[in-house]
């Protein structure tokens, strides 16, 4: 069964803004992570986060991890026209990562 | 110099056929995979090898078969394809604990 599932499945808005997409899980994990995918291109690790960490950062990406909630969520701050990808959450467990659906997000020049 | 390189990046075959999509990285991680992910981009494990051993076979039909000859290789042999078989197949390698080097995909047509 699928591990990840993301909110929201598509997000468009404008440059400047914040977008925030979230995912949820369902077993024990050792860490997640966030990935972004641009149309017909392989997959950009972006952040992971291990589950005894609750925030992290990197640049514009702030990520928070709730275990009691199996629950993560992706903040990309002042968005810009070329954050226009698919995200997706993955969780590390058992040896393997485990992949959301996705979010697709659109940022309008 | 690309870190995981996966070839070729386009294949196009007959129903039936046998084809072969090579991946090799030079990060020098442990592990490697193969990933598919269909037309709905869902992306689902397919195998994984560390140091040339397999450890993970995701219920994947016999006719798929990867072959690691070092861990800097892991190549993916597929016989008697099928319609269904069309998707794009992601290699990827990391070490423990670690995120994932993705390669760029090959997008496997079967028509």
């Amino acid at each position: 069964s699928q591990q990840g599932e993301e909110d929201p499945q598509a997000l468009s808005i404008q440059e400047g803004e914040n977008a925030t997409m979230n995912c949820s899980y369902k077993t024990s994990i050792n860490n997640l992570q966030w990935y972004r995918q641009n149309s017909g291109r392989g997959l950009v690790h972006l952040i992971l986060i291990r589950s005894n960490e609750r925030e992290k950062h990197s640049g514009r990406l702030r990520v928070t991890l709730d275990t009691s909630k199996k629950s993560s969520s992706l903040l990309i701050t002042a968005s810009r026209a070329a954050d226009t990808a698919s995200y997706f959450c993955a969780t590390d467990a058992r040896s393997r990562l485990t992949f959301g659906e996705g979010t697709q997000l659109t940022v309008n020049p | 110099d690309t870190a995981v390189s996966q070839t070729p990046k386009y294949l196009v075959t007959q129903m039936g056929n046998d084809k072969s999509i090579k991946c090799e990285q030079n990060l020098g991680h442990d592990t490697m995979y193969w990933y598919k992910q269909d037309s709905k981009k869902f992306l689902k494990i397919m195998f994984s090898y560390n140091n040339k051993e397999l450890i993970i076979n995701e219920t994947v039909p016999n006719r798929f078969s990867p072959k690691s000859p070092d861990k800097a290789h892991l190549n993916l042999h597929i016989n008697s394809l099928e319609l269904g078989d069309s998707a794009v197949y992601f290699c990827a390698s990391s070490q423990a604990g670690n995120g994932y080097t993705f390669g760029s995909g090959t997008r496997l047509t079967v028509v």
